[in-house]
C-alpha cells in the first residue's frame, strides 16, 4: 500500500514554543491531506484538509492562526502548533487519499506532542 | 445522532471466541465503509472496506445494511493479536473526509 510518512514520532516541548510536524506521501502525489488530534480514549477528530497550493480547510473550533498548515508541494503538508500550551498535549495523525472518492486513508505514523 | 456510533467497550473475550462489533452512520447518502484498526499509540491501519454484498477476509466478515445504516464487523477464532481498537469509518458525502467512530476496544485474553 502507500506510505505516507509522519516525523517527529514524538516531541516534547516548553509551553509557549511552537512545533513543525511533518507529513510525506513518499510513493504517491497528494494533493489533499487531512490532519487529525486524538485524545486518549477518544476518536480521531479532524481538524484540518490542506490542499496542495491552497489554504486549508479548518473544521469548526479548530484556531487557523494556531495551527498553521502549509502544503507546498504534492507530497509534503506541514503542521506547525504554534505557541503550544499544555492542553495541545496529544496525538496528531496526518492522512493522504490517492485520489478522491471511495479509496482508503494512508496515515502517518502520528506525532505524540506533550507540552510542559 | 452522532455521525458515526459504536458500541461501547472494551470487549474482553478468550482466545478462540467469536466476537461482533456493531456501527451505526447517520448520512444516508454515505457509500464508503471501512474497518480500521488501532494499536494502542499508533496509528489507524486500514482492515477491510465494507461492500454492501458483505465480504469476508480470513476470520474477518464485515456487513453493510443501508436501509439501517447499519455496519457490522465479525471476528471468528479470535486471536491474542486481534486485540486493539476497531474503529468505524465513514465517508463524509459531498467531501473527501473520512468521520471515525470512537472505537471499539477488544481485549482477547489466554
Amino acid at each position: 500500500g502507500a506510505v505516507v510518512s509522519q516525523h517527529p514520532s514524538r516531541v516534547i516541548c516548553k509551553s509557549g514554543t511552537s512545533v513543525k510536524i511533518e507529513c510525506r506521501s513518499l510513493d504517491f502525489q497528494a494533493t489533499t491531506m487531512f490532519w487529525y488530534r486524538q485524545f486518549p480514549k477518544q476518536s480521531l477528530m479532524l481538524m484540518a484538509t490542506s490542499n496542495e497550493g491552497s489554504k486549508a480547510t479548518y473544521e469548526q473550533g479548530v484556531e487557523k492562526d494556531k495551527f498553521l498548515i502549509n502544503h507546498a508541494s504534492l507530497t509534503l503538508s506541514t503542521l506547525t502548533v504554534t505557541s503550544a500550551h499544555p492542553e495541545d498535549s496529544s496525538f496528531y495523525i496526518c492522512s493522504a487519499r490517492i485520489r478522491q472518492g471511495n479509496t482508503e486513508a494512508f496515515f502517518g505514523q502520528g506525532t505524540r506532542l506533550t507540552v510542559v | 445522532r452522532k455521525e458515526v456510533e459504536q458500541d461501547p467497550g472494551p470487549f474482553n473475550v478468550p482466545e478462540g471466541a467469536t466476537v461482533a462489533f456493531n456501527c451505526t452512520y447517520s448520512n444516508s447518502a454515505s457509500q464508503s465503509f471501512f474497518w480500521y484498526r488501532q494499536d494502542c499509540r499508533k496509528e489507524p491501519k486500514l482492515l477491510m472496506s465494507v461492500y454492501s454484498s458483505g465480504n469476508e477476509d480470513g476470520r474477518f466478515t464485515a456487513q453493510l445494511n443501508r436501509a439501517s445504516q447499519y455496519i457490522s464487523l465479525l471476528i471468528r477464532d479470535s486471536k491474542l493479536s486481534d486485540s486493539a481498537t476497531y474503529l468505524c469509518v465513514v465517508n463524509k458525502p459531498g467531501y473527501s473526509t473520512l468521520t471515525f467512530g470512537k472505537g471499539t476496544m477488544l481485549l482477547v485474553s489466554p
